[in-house]
């Protein structure tokens, strides 16, 4: 199976602030990298997927970048509504495998 | 727009059945650029990929290990549904159950369920 690690678990930020999040493969899985934000209560919500590529109807201060084995997502101005959790996943291979999520606080 | 609806049980005993059900509305399960997903949530596991059912001219399954030997995802085309079941639970399997629809080989997860928190408790 494919380990996803996500640094850091949680961070500290404030409104407007530029937040990165990184999340490393146990091996490459080329472009094969998504992005979600749980908020409390609520399901995961796709923001990007192939690594870079915005789902419809993200904003656009969210970005990702990286391929093989290391990846990055970039929020740029942190808005009020992204105080949440946010997990990679790697698609490259069965069994499907997500990071440990990194919480983003207040 | 694409919604999946979850019902089922909330209690489950030790040792019995957990199942539960997705309703799909805005798109067919036999679709073929689908797959269909059960994913579960626990704050010491994180988020963890049960399996998923998926349509390719036939039904095809796939699972993860650590639940192959007791798990069933099954569709049901007539009521555009699928389902999740999960035999001789233990109270390790107490978590949030999500069901999912993703883009096949792509694999990302666009759909996902409102979520049903199962709790394994005698």
């Amino acid at each position: 199976d494919i380990q996803m690690t996500q640094s850091p678990s949680s961070l500290s930020a404030s409104v407007g602030d530029r937040v990165t999040i990184t999340c490393r493969a146990s091996q490459s899985i080329s472009a094969y990298l998504n992005w979600y934000r749980q908020r409390p209560g609520q399901a995961p919500n796709l923001l990007i997927y192939a690594a870079y590529t915005l789902q419809s109807g993200v904003p656009s201060r969210f970005s990702g970048s990286g391929s093989g084995t290391d990846f990055t997502l970039t929020i740029n101005g942190l808005q009020p509504e992204d105080f949440a959790t946010y997990y990679c996943q790697q698609s490259h291979s069965i069994p499907l495998t997500f990071g440990g999520g990194t919480k983003v606080e207040t | 727009q694409v919604q999946l609806q979850q019902s089922g049980p909330g209690l489950v005993r030790p040792s019995q059945t957990l199942s539960l059900t997705c309703a799909v509305s805005g798109d067919s399960v036999s679709s073929s650029t689908a797959a269909w997903n059960w994913i579960r949530q626990t704050p010491s596991r994180g988020l963890e990929w049960l399996g998923r059912t998926y349509y390719r001219y036939q039904w095809y399954n796939e699972y993860a290990d650590s639940v192959k030997s007791r798990i069933t995802i099954k569709p049901d085309t007539s009521k555009n549904q699928f389902s999740l079941r999960l035999d001789s639970v233990t109270l390790e399997d107490s978590a949030i159950y999500y069901c999912v629809k993703s883009r096949f080989i792509n694999n990302w997860f666009d759909y996902w369920g409102q979520g049903t928190q199962v709790t394994v408790s005698s």
